[in-house]
């Protein structure tokens, strides 16, 4: 299995700033995956996140509003780029692993974002 | 395109009785995968357990069981002997062999465990 830790936890920023959300696993994974997820809803997947490569986003997500770095096998990080308040929401990272059950995603803890 | 249902937004069941959540789902493919993950308030979503399409014996892990309806395209999660930490979001989730790892999610169920 894979342990994953995200930071911040939580934040609240001013509309017209960004915020970089950090997802760092504790062993070398291919995949990495962003989601947003509202308070109470299901998870919108943001990108994929493959290292050496460029991210690919879903439909209605564009690289200039949530750009997205992988530089090793350990790391990416999130950027949510001039804030409005419909960005408030949880944010999480997730990476595909295999347990003695088979493969399935690993989620990380979640970054709660209020945009004020 | 593949699509997953959970038509129970919210589930409530008396503490050590069993509850069943349902999960339908919709593909053209043969062979996938599905998923049951539990999101605890707490946010932390993590798997409960997972079936093989082509496996036609019933996934279990411990107090969890899945009934799999192939044919139906119905994936349900049953939880026996419910505790109070059960209490959590639930998602089902359905992969396709060749999606390049994506999940298709359903929108959830809240299932409340009363005392």
């Amino acid at each position: 299995s894979a342990v994953i830790s995200q930071k911040p936890s939580r934040d609240i920023c001013q509309r017209g700033t960004s915020l970089t959300i950090q997802c760092q696993v504790d062993s070398q994974v291919t995949m990495m995956f962003w989601y947003r997820q509202q308070p109470g809803q299901s998870l919108t997947l943001i990108a994929t996140a493959n290292q050496g490569s460029e991210a690919t986003y879903e439909s209605g997500f564009v690289i200039d509003k949530f750009p997205i770095s992988r530089p090793n096998l350990t790391f990416s990080t999130l950027t949510v780029s001039n804030m409005s308040p419909e960005d408030s929401s949880i944010y999480l990272c997730s990476v595909e692993g295999t347990d003695l059950r088979g493969e399935t995603q690993y989620f990380g803890p979640g970054t709660r974002l209020l945009v004020l | 395109a593949q699509t997953v249902t959970q038509s129970q937004p919210e589930m409530s069941v008396q503490e050590a009785e069993t509850v069943t959540l349902s999960c339908t789902y919709d593909t053209s493919e043969s062979d996938y995968y599905l998923f049951w993950y539990k999101q605890p308030p707490s946010r932390q979503m993590i798997l409960v357990i997972r079936q093989e399409a082509y496996k036609q014996q019933n996934a279990t892990e411990n107090r969890f069981s899945v009934n799999f309806q192939k044919a139906a395209k119905s994936f349900s999660l049953k939880i026996s002997d419910s505790q109070l930490g059960d209490a959590a979001m639930y998602f089902c989730a359905y992969r396709g062999m060749d999606s390049n790892y994506q999940l298709i999610w359903g929108a959830g169920t809240k299932l409340i465990i009363k005392p």
